[in-house]
């Protein structure tokens, strides 16, 4: 049974401040991906990764995947009011699998 | 950006009744989803749709759900008799591809509460 765990499930900081949030599996994927969620929103796709390693920079956040392709982060840098919000990793085993969701990190900055 | 768009937004209804949820995915996309959210919970898959018939289903799908493209723009979803317990918010989602780097497009969902 594929599985996503995330950690921290909430978190909240100081404007300024910067944060890691860790998405964790047994299973091995070919992607990962990372979405942001608003409030009676639906999610919304933030950076897809794919290769086992890979390093992907959106302004101030970085996602990387690891190599083993079971586990990535999301680092945000100088984090800002307009960070907050629940941040879904999700991962999809092979092409053509559905996509399944981990939990989710609530964050809110503070300024 | 295209967008998938969801009707209604908001869908109140009794136990027992059945429901239709609605969703115009992108008009070029051949992959079709539905995912419910309980409040405060993880976003679940339910079902995916392909080429007119259903792809995969998880073990909330039972014989109470049903999806259905009936023409080349809507992709509906029909809960037969409701229990309060299908309350949660419900996002259809569509891609061009099966491909693990396509997008999955959302719809911002239909909140579904059953009395």
């Amino acid at each position: 049974t594929q599985l996503l765990e995330q950690s921290p499930q909430f978190l909240s900081i100081q404007e300024g401040e910067n944060l890691t949030v860790y998405c964790n599996s047994s299973s091995v994927f070919s992607s990962l991906q990372w979405y942001r969620q608003e409030p009676g929103e639906g999610p919304v796709l933030l950076v897809t990764v794919v290769t086992g390693g890979e390093v992907k920079k959106l302004k101030r956040l970085t996602f990387q995947f690891g190599d083993a392709r079971k586990d990535s982060s999301l680092h945000i840098t100088a984090a800002q009011p307009g960070d907050t919000g629940l941040y879904l990793c999700a991962g999809q085993e092979t092409s053509y699998d559905k996509v399944i969701f981990g939990p989710g990190t609530s964050l809110s900055v503070i300024p | 950006e295209p967008e998938v768009t969801q009707t209604p937004s908001h869908q109140v209804t009794q136990m027992g009744q059945e429901v239709i949820l609605r969703c115009v995915p992108i008009s070029n996309h051949l992959y079709f989803y539905w995912y419910r959210q309980i409040l405060g919970q993880k976003v679940e898959f339910l079902v995916s749709f392909y080429n007119n018939e259903i792809s995969e289903k998880s073990e909330i799908f039972d014989d109470q759900f049903s999806v259905e493209r009936p023409d080349g723009s809507n992709f509906t979803l029909k809960i037969r008799s409701t229990k309060l317990e299908d309350s949660a918010m419900y996002f259809c989602a569509s891609r061009l591809t099966g491909a693990t780097n396509e997008k999955l497009f959302f719809g911002s969902g239909t909140q579904l509460s059953v009395l």
